[in-house]
């Protein structure tokens, strides 16, 4: 298996543009996560997902941000209108089950730089 | 409000030794803890998960201790090597039930040759 695939690896755009981040878990994986990592604050919980139902997502900054998954194998999340603030590397993690004690696979992240 | 702190930001012991990460919080009672390594440029990997009816779990070089009186974990790599040199992550459960995570800000390990 790939492993949590995330596109792109690195993005830059200039404040106020739509930025689009997606995630694939991997096959068979019914919870996906999304964090944001900074070195301010650490990594954060933005949203999570079970079955592609989105069951907590009290970690969203703000409106800007919005999260989909329209299927078990892709996930989206968008920030519209980006700020320089939402810099960070972005997250998605899958796990195998929506119960407790399961491991997270996280994908290789996205550098998100708002100019 | 709930926290979880890592001893240090960084850590740096002689290659051989046994290195021993601390992870403490407050306000949370987990049913499980689980430490994540980090390389740079790279997504958390899992290293271990201990429950709260566990004192101790090893893999390998690695012991995890949870004490849920002290509210606090120690994470040990013992006869540690350069390669082990990272970032650790500890991360709690909200609650019981609950299959979110919460993550310590991590402490980095330089093992030195």
């Amino acid at each position: 298996d790939a492993g949590v695939i995330q596109s792109p690896r690195h993005e830059v755009t200039e404040m106020g543009q739509e930025v689009t981040l997606r995630c694939k878990p991997i096959s068979g994986h019914n919870s996906l996560f999304w964090y944001r990592q900074t070195m301010m604050r650490g990594l954060e919980l933005l949203i999570y997902f079970n079955n592609n139902v989105p069951i907590d997502d009290s970690g969203m900054p703000e409106d800007r941000f919005s999260a989909k998954m329209p299927n078990a194998s892709f996930s989206t999340l968008k920030i519209q209108p980006s700020e320089p603030r939402d810099s960070a590397v972005y997250f998605c993690a899958s796990s195998p089950t929506g119960g407790t004690y399961n491991e997270q696979f996280f994908g290789p992240g996205t550098r998100l730089t708002v100019l | 409000s709930q926290k979880i702190e890592q001893n240090s930001e960084a850590l740096n012991i002689q290659e051989g030794k046994t290195a021993t990460l601390t992870c403490n919080y407050t306000n949370y009672s987990p049913a499980y803890l689980q430490w994540y390594r980090q390389d740079p440029g790279r997504g958390p990997v899992f290293l271990l998960l201990i429950r709260e009816n566990e004192k101790e779990k090893r893999k390998e070089r690695l012991k995890v201790t949870f004490d849920t009186t002290l509210k606090q974990s120690l994470f040990h790599i013992t006869a540690s090597q350069p390669a082990d040199s990272a970032t650790y992550l500890c991360a709690l459960d909200e609650n019981p039930g609950a299959n979110n995570l919460f993550f310590g800000t991590g402490t980095r390990l330089t093992v030195i040759p």
